[in-house]
């Protein structure tokens, strides 16, 4: 069965400091990921996803992930925080074949950035 | 583009009353889900409909729960006889069908609170 683990609860950054949020994933064969991110009382919206066409993914509000399959990680980086990205977020996998429809998420990484 | 909706955003209930909750996902997709989301985790997957049929129900989705898409639109998702247990943001989302990796459109969430 495929899963989800991210590292760290709670990830506290400076404005303007390198965001790191990672995730590794278990899963016999490579699967779709992805990262979204949650407001306060809101829904989820799609950061950026990984579907095998390149292994440095670009995603929105400079965003970015890598997947690396010898490590099993898809970790999340953002070059300088912003205040508006203070929200939680999770990475998510989807299997390629079988049940290749439903999403399994980790457990998310609040992060907090402080002035 | 009019985005995933869900009525009510928010319903508190007494235990053992009926909850019914409304997800309208966006026109031109064919699969609908549900997920709930506990306090300090991750959504997790409960069911789907692609069109109006009912394709998987996860283990978590207890003979309380029911969830109709009867014409292949909107959805709905009934908890009866609630429990304190069932408190969570209920997460609704869809998506185009047939491919695997394909995006799903999350809306904001209905959180019901049990009293």
């Amino acid at each position: 069965a495929q899963s989800v683990t991210q590292l760290g609860s709670h990830v506290s950054v400076s404005e303007g400091a390198l965001v790191l949020l990672r995730c590794n994933y278990s899963s016999s064969v490579p699967p779709y990921l992805f990262w979204y991110v949650q407001y306060p009382n809101q829904g989820l919206q799609l950061l950026l996803k990984y579907t095998s066409a390149a292994t440095l993914v670009k995603g929105i509000n400079g965003f970015e992930a890598e997947f690396k399959k010898s490590e099993t990680s898809f970790h999340l980086t953002k070059p300088s925080a912003h205040m508006s990205d203070a929200a939680e977020y999770f990475c998510a996998v989807n299997h390629r074949g079988g049940s290749n429809y439903k999403l399994t998420f980790g457990k998310g990484t609040l992060l907090t950035v402080n002035p | 583009d009019t985005g995933v909706s869900q009525d009510p955003r928010h319903k508190i209930t007494k235990r053992g009353q009926n909850v019914t909750f409304r997800c309208d996902p966006i026109s031109e997709h064919n699969r609908l889900y549900w997920y709930r989301q506990t306090l300090g985790q991750g959504p997790e997957f409960l069911t789907y409909f692609q069109n109006e049929a009912q394709l998987e129900k996860s283990r978590l989705l207890s003979d309380r729960f029911s969830a109709e898409r009867p014409k292949g639109s909107f959805s709905t998702l009934e908890i009866q006889r609630t429990e304190q247990g069932d408190s969570a943001m209920y997460l609704c989302a869809s998506s185009w069908a047939g491919l695997a990796g394909v995006k799903q459109y999350f809306g904001p969430g209905t959180r019901l609170t049990v009293t």
